[in-house]
This record gives structure tokens, C-alpha cells and sequence, in this order.
């Protein structure tokens, strides 16, 4: 069963610290993965998206990485913010499953206290 | 251009009621596909349609149907209501065969009584 796997499921830093937050996969036949954050009943924004291909993507503070092999992607978010308090999710678009679906795994939820 | 929309944002039904969702793609989208998300946990796929037709459905009963049209609008119809189909509905676009992510709607909140 192809699986996504996010810990911790939740974290509170205080402002200015960088933080790492996991995404471990079952199986490294992937098609990409993608972060997203998602605040409080609203819907999710896209971060960053990493095809199979690539090991890494930046955007700003964030960077995400990604090992097929072992199975994992990390999201770090450098200098955080109480801006960046949020939930953030990682999804991954397995090969031959059903529509090219999403697996999220449970997310994480963070806070970044002043 | 325009992200995905959905409508209505928050909507109260009884149980044993029908309940349809609409989703506005991105311009240039042409595939969509609808999540349901429960309260602390991920989004979990109900299913996707490319080209007006389903494309791939997730672990979910036949009382949940939908529609995409021409113009890439999609429509989520939920029939005879229980309470556990309480949740935030995701509508999400893409492009099928190209090598984009996923673009996410801001979701409808459903509530059945």
C-alpha cells in the first residue's frame, strides 16, 4: 500500500529559529512531491514541487528536498517566523495509481511563537 | 489568470439530503479532481475527470458523482447525506501529461445535521 508518513505531527519554535519538517513515502516509484501549507480551514497553498527527477527546490526560506531512495523529503524553513505558523502537508503522485491522484500524509502542524 | 474557485464556501445540510459543489479550474487546466478532508487529518482523493470523464476514484461509495464540463468546470454531487460526509471538500486542477503540480481551490465546508 503506497503510504505518505509526516512527522512530527506537531512543533513550536520560537521566532528566528530554522526547522526541518519530515515526509516519509513507502515506495520511490514517484511521478513528484509536493509541499503545501494550509491554514486553519482554508485551503492549501502550494510551496514547492519536486519531480523525480530533481533533488531539491528553493523558494525563498524554504527548501525541499528529496531522496527516492530512501524514501523521504524534508521541508526546512530557515529564520521562521509567526507568519509561518500553519499546517503543512506533503503529497506525492505515486506511478500507476488511480488519476494520477494525491497521497498526503497527515501533515504537520506548526507554530512559531514571538 | 485565475486560480481555482469553489462555491459555496460553507453550506449546512440535513442528513439524508443531496448536496452538488462546483469548482472553476485554472485557465490553461484541463484536469480535475476533488479531495475530502476530515478535521486534523490529510486530504483523501475521491476522484479526478480528464476530458469529461472520470480518470480514477478513490476509496469512496457510488453516492458520490460528479461532473466535468467543456470548459473544465468540475461539479462533486453527494447523495442521501450521513453525518461523517462532514468535512472540507477540495477541488484541485492540473494538466494531465504535463509536468505541473497541483493548484488547490480554497475548499467548501460541509456540515450535515
Amino acid at each position: 500500500k503506497q503510504e505518505v508518513t509526516q512527522i512530527p505531527a506537531a512543533l513550536s519554535v520560537p521566532e528566528g529559529e530554522n526547522l526541518v519538517l519530515n515526509c516519509s513515502f513507502t515506495d520511490s516509484a514517484i511521478y513528484n512531491l509536493q509541499w503545501f501549507r494550509q491554514d486553519p480551514g482554508k485551503g492549501l497553498t502550494s510551496l514547492l514541487l519536486i519531480q523525480s527527477s530533481q533533488r531539491e527546490q528553493t523558494s525563498g526560506r524554504l527548501n525541499a528536498s528529496l531522496d527516492k531512495s530512501s524514501g523521504r523529503s524534508t521541508l526546512y524553513i530557515a529564520a521562521s517566523q509567526p507568519g509561518d505558523s500553519a499546517t503543512y502537508l506533503c503529497a506525492v503522485r505515486f506511478h500507476n495509481n488511480a488519476g494520477n491522484m494525491l497521497t498526503f500524509g497527515g501533515g504537520t502542524r506548526l507554530m512559531v511563537k514571538p | 489568470e485565475t486560480g481555482v474557485t469553489q462555491s459555496p464556501t460553507h453550506l449546512i445540510k440535513t442528513r439524508g439530503q443531496q448536496v452538488t459543489l462546483r469548482c472553476s479550474s485554472q485557465s490553461g487546466h484541463n484536469t480535475v479532481s476533488w479531495y475530502q478532508q476530515a478535521l486534523g487529518q490529510g486530504p483523501q482523493f475521491i476522484f479526478q475527470y480528464y476530458r469529461e470523464e472520470e480518470n480514477g476514484r478513490g476509496n469512496f461509495p457510488p453516492r458520490f458523482s460528479g461532473l466535468q464540463f467543456p470548459n473544465y468546470s468540475s461539479e462533486l454531487n453527494v447523495n442521501a447525506l450521513e453525518l461523517d460526509d462532514s468535512a472540507l471538500y477540495l477541488c484541485a486542477s492540473s494538466i494531465t501529461g504535463g509536468a505541473v503540480g497541483y493548484t488547490f481551490g480554497s475548499g467548501t465546508r460541509l456540515t450535515v445535521v
